[in-house]
Order: C-alpha cells, then sequence, then structure tokens
C-alpha cells in the first residue's frame, strides 16, 4: 500500500534549535508539496516541487526556512532558528504531475511541531 | 489558481445525504474542481474532481453547474465517520498538465449526527 512517510510523527523543541523535518514521497510521484496548518490560518502551501526542483517557496518565511529534494526518495523541510510561533502540524504530499489518468494528491500523517 | 467560496460549517442527519456547495465564480477554463476532506488529525484525503461534467465514484458525486461558477459535493448516505472538514479547491493541476498547485481554503465543516 504506497503512502506518503513524513518523521518525527512528533517533534518538541526548544526555541533556537534547528528542526529537520523528512518526508519520502510515493516512488515514481514527481511533485511534492510542503502544507503548515494552524488553527488560525489552516493549511497554508509552503513550498512545492517538480521533479526535485523547486517551484514555487513563497509561502515560506526565507529567513528561517529551507526546503530541499536531495533526491527523488526524500523531501526535507528545516527550520533554523526555530520559534514558538512556528508550532503547527507540517503535512507533505506527493502527486505523479503529468500522468494524464491521476489527480490525486496523497497526504502524508504530518509532523506536529512544538517549540517551547 | 482560483479562489472558492464555501459555507464555515454545516450539519446532517447520518443516513440523509449532505449537500456541500461551492462558489467558484473566476475559474478558468482549465482549471480542475477537486475536493478534498480532513479527518480530525489526519492528512487531506481526495475524494473526487471534475472538470466540466458530473463525476461520481464510491465515495462521492460531484455536480458542476454548466456555467462552471459553482459545484456541489454530494455524499449519498452520510455516516458518523463523514464528519469532517471539506475543502474545495481549483487548480490546474492534474492530469497531464504541467501547472498550477494545490491551494486550501477554510473549507466546510460537517457535522454528521446521530
Amino acid at each position: 500500500d504506497a503512502r506518503v512517510t513524513q518523521t518525527p510523527r512528533h517533534k518538541v523543541t526548544e526555541m533556537g534549535q534547528e528542526v529537520t523535518m523528512r518526508c519520502q514521497p510515493i516512488l515514481g510521484h514527481n511533485t511534492v508539496f510542503w502544507y503548515r496548518q494552524t488553527m488560525m490560518q489552516g493549511l497554508e502551501l509552503l513550498a512545492y516541487f517538480r521533479n526535485r526542483a523547486p517551484l514555487d517557496d513563497s509561502g515560506m518565511p526565507k529567513d528561517r526556512f529551507s526546503a530541499e529534494m536531495p533526491d527523488a526518495t526524500l523531501a526535507t523541510l528545516k527550520i533554523q532558528p526555530s520559534e514558538p510561533r512556528d508550532s503547527a502540524v507540517y503535512f507533505c504530499a506527493s502527486g505523479p504531475t503529468g500522468a494524464s489518468s491521476v489527480f490525486e494528491a496523497f497526504f502524508g500523517q504530518g509532523t506536529r511541531l512544538t517549540v517551547v | 489558481d482560483a479562489k472558492t467560496t464555501q459555507p464555515t460549517s454545516m450539519d446532517c442527519a447520518e443516513g440523509r445525504a449532505a449537500n456541500l456547495p461551492c462558489n467558484h465564480s473566476t475559474i478558468s477554463g482549465n482549471e480542475y474542481v477537486y475536493w478534498y476532506r480532513q479527518i480530525h488529525s489526519q492528512g487531506p484525503q481526495y475524494i473526487i474532481h471534475g472538470l466540466k461534467n458530473n463525476e461520481t465514484n464510491e465515495m462521492a458525486s460531484l455536480i458542476i453547474t454548466e456555467d462552471r461558477k459553482s459545484s456541489t459535493l454530494i455524499l449519498p448516505h452520510a455516516t458518523l465517520r463523514d464528519t469532517a472538514v471539506y475543502y474545495c479547491i481549483v487548480s490546474p493541476w492534474g492530469g497531464s498538465s504541467n501547472t498550477g498547485k494545490l491551494i486550501f481554503g477554510q473549507g466546510t465543516t460537517l457535522q454528521v449526527k446521530p
């Protein structure tokens, strides 16, 4: 059963620490989305990649957030330094863009980040 | 990508049909209508999509108006497990398209009651 895997599922860290969240997209999917969800803002698109290249990261605070795809099986979202306002659930999703019969993006279970 | 408008919340009795409306008056010709739902604390889940024609799958039906400016998601026999936030999205992303992204609005919180 193919699925998007996110690690860790939960992370508690102190303000100022670096946080790295990882996502393993479904094999063969060439589009990866990163979202952040909070009660106040809902689901916000932070960045997305196609064929490992960043297409749009306009939703991401550039001073402290960075997103990369070192290879086709791994996407990372890094926060350095972390702040309490970064506390949220971070979701990764993948989809096979360009596949004529496929329209579904698959979401991982999310990483719940708490910055204290 | 075009913007959508959905009611904030709706109730539905268990076993009855749930009809969730969505307005997307600025939709472009190449944009699909997508519906996703998010059950508490889980990642969003794809339900259905359409371009012009009405669509049906094992989960739901999607009715798109002829002018494509609005749509309705229908859950024919709602169960308690259908309680979730339902998101209507319009985007050129998907299929053979190489453009677009999925932008989520605030969605409709559907509460199915016994």
